[in-house]
């Protein structure tokens, strides 16, 4: 089993409209958690991190649920330049920081 | 943000000869600085850990004699593929970590092409 899944999609999504996604993770003792985006053929590029509490940046909104053991990441109105993949990364409790990525959610934004 | 930078920003070579790409912090001093390879479709892998001053920590299943990894100072780690083989085609990407603070700032990444 993977330590971080995600639906690869693509979601295809009308300019505009709201899209929202999830990814789960297998490691219990995960203390940080983090949205980025991957551009075709680019590095990663962190979104934002995911608070407990849930947290909101502009149009971006991400929640944790630890219970679950899932992070969500919604988006609003959005933009045709919000087409990526976005990456759900996971922080293990190793004190250097190593992330775990999962593979990427595809999100198109069509006008 | 930090800036990281990789050199070069992509590379073909002949199967058999080495390769070295730089990753560098250009205005933090990074402890830490991590490898990773992406092939298509796929998650990000972690191949190493590298502590300035100290040997690199390799993941499961990566060969630290073909991944030959030096971290010289705080702000320049290199990753040297030796006798690239065309299965090891795949883009290189480093990250650097700040001293304090979880947050890595990921370089533009390195495509390797061995024909």
């Amino acid at each position: 089993r993977k330590e971080v899944e995600q639906d690869p999609g693509p979601f295809n999504v009308p300019e505009g409209a709201t899209v929202a996604f999830n990814c789960t993770y297998s490691n219990s003792a995960s203390q940080s958690f983090f949205w980025y985006r991957q551009d075709c053929r680019k590095e990663p590029k962190l979104l934002m991190s995911v608070y407990s509490s849930g947290n909101e940046d502009g149009r971006f909104t991400a929640q944790l649920n630890r219970a679950s053991q899932y992070i969500s990441l919604l988006i609003r109105d959005s933009k045709l330049s919000d087409s990526a993949t976005y990456l759900c990364v996971v922080a293990t409790t190793d004190s250097w920081g190593k992330l775990q990525f999962g593979a990427g959610t595809q999100v198109v934004v069509t006008p | 943000g930090a800036v990281v930078s990789q050199h070069p920003s992509w590379v073909i070579c002949k199967s058999g000869t080495s390769v070295k790409i730089e990753c560098r912090s250009l205005d933090f001093q990074a402890t830490t600085m991590f490898w990773y390879r992406q092939f298509p479709k796929q998650s990000l892998m972690l191949m190493a850990t590298s502590n300035e001053g100290s040997k690199a920590t390799y993941e499961q299943g990566v060969e630290k004699d073909k991944f030959l990894i030096n971290h010289a100072s705080l702000t320049l780690s290199t990753l040297t593929v030796t006798s690239a083989h065309p299965e090891d085609s795949s883009f290189y990407i480093c990250s650097a970590r700040l001293t304090s603070g979880e947050t890595q700032y990921f370089g533009p990444g390195t495509r390797l092409l061995v024909l």
